[in-house]
């Protein structure tokens, strides 16, 4: 299994500002991915983040809005940037295990936009 | 579009119920079926990873089954606790494509009664 942890746990941000949310891993993992939660939604891959490369992007998110940085195994940020009141959700960090087919998520970034 | 639909959306039941909740995913191109546990500020929490048609999976008082040719899978709670008041969460990954994308349903809120 994988301890993930999140920082921050919350926060309530201005319109127009940016948020950066940190996921630490407690082992070396290749890919992490980055998910959301609006309210009464289903939980939504962003993009998924491997070390040494330029993340991956699903379909609705761009790097402009959420850029990411993965400088190593065990550590990858998420920006939420030129927020509005839409970007309201939860931010959740996922890796997979190796062979076990297991995927296991953070905490959760809970924002609030104003 | 790839749909996955949970039901019900919540359920109230007394302590020492037992219940049942329903996951439906497209059944082509089926790789694995996920279940989640998730309280809120934590971490969702892997329950099972089911993988063939016809798997049954337990774990304590909670078990779950597998149907990938009809797209299905259900989840099992005997003698409900208070303690197992949480969203449970179905997530469905597929052959093909770039990342190892789990599709999540919207969940099923349980909430127990003492």
């Amino acid at each position: 299994s994988a301890v993930i942890s999140q920082k921050p746990s919350r926060d309530i941000c201005q319109r127009g500002t940016s948020l950066t949310i940190q996921c630490q891993v407690d082992s070396q993992v290749t890919m992490m991915f980055w998910y959301r939660q609006q309210p009464g939604q289903s939980l939504t891959l962003i993009a998924t983040a491997n070390q040494g490369s330029e993340a991956t992007y699903e379909s609705g998110f761009v790097i402009d809005k959420f850029p990411i940085s993965r400088p190593n195994l065990t550590f990858s940020t998420l920006t939420v940037s030129n927020m509005s009141p839409e970007d309201s959700s939860i931010y959740l960090c996922s890796v997979e295990a190796g062979d076990t087919y297991e995927q296991y998520f953070g905490p959760g970034t809970r924002l609030t936009v104003t | 579009i790839l749909n996955v639909e949970q039901s019900p959306q919540s359920l109230h039941v007394q302590e020492g119920d037992s219940t049942n909740f329903t996951c439906s995913f497209p059944s082509s191109n089926f790789y694995a079926l996920h279940w989640y546990r998730w309280e809120t500020a934590k971490s969702p929490e892997a329950l099972f990873v089911m993988t063939l048609n016809g798997d049954e999976k337990k774990k304590g008082r909670i078990s779950a089954t597998l149907n990938t040719k009809e797209g299905y899978s259900y989840l099992y709670i005997k003698g409900s606790q208070p303690e197992d008041s949480a969203t449970y969460l179905c997530a469905f990954k597929r052959y093909g494509g770039a990342t190892n994308k789990l599709i999540f349903g919207t969940g099923t809120l349980l909430a127990v009664q003492p």
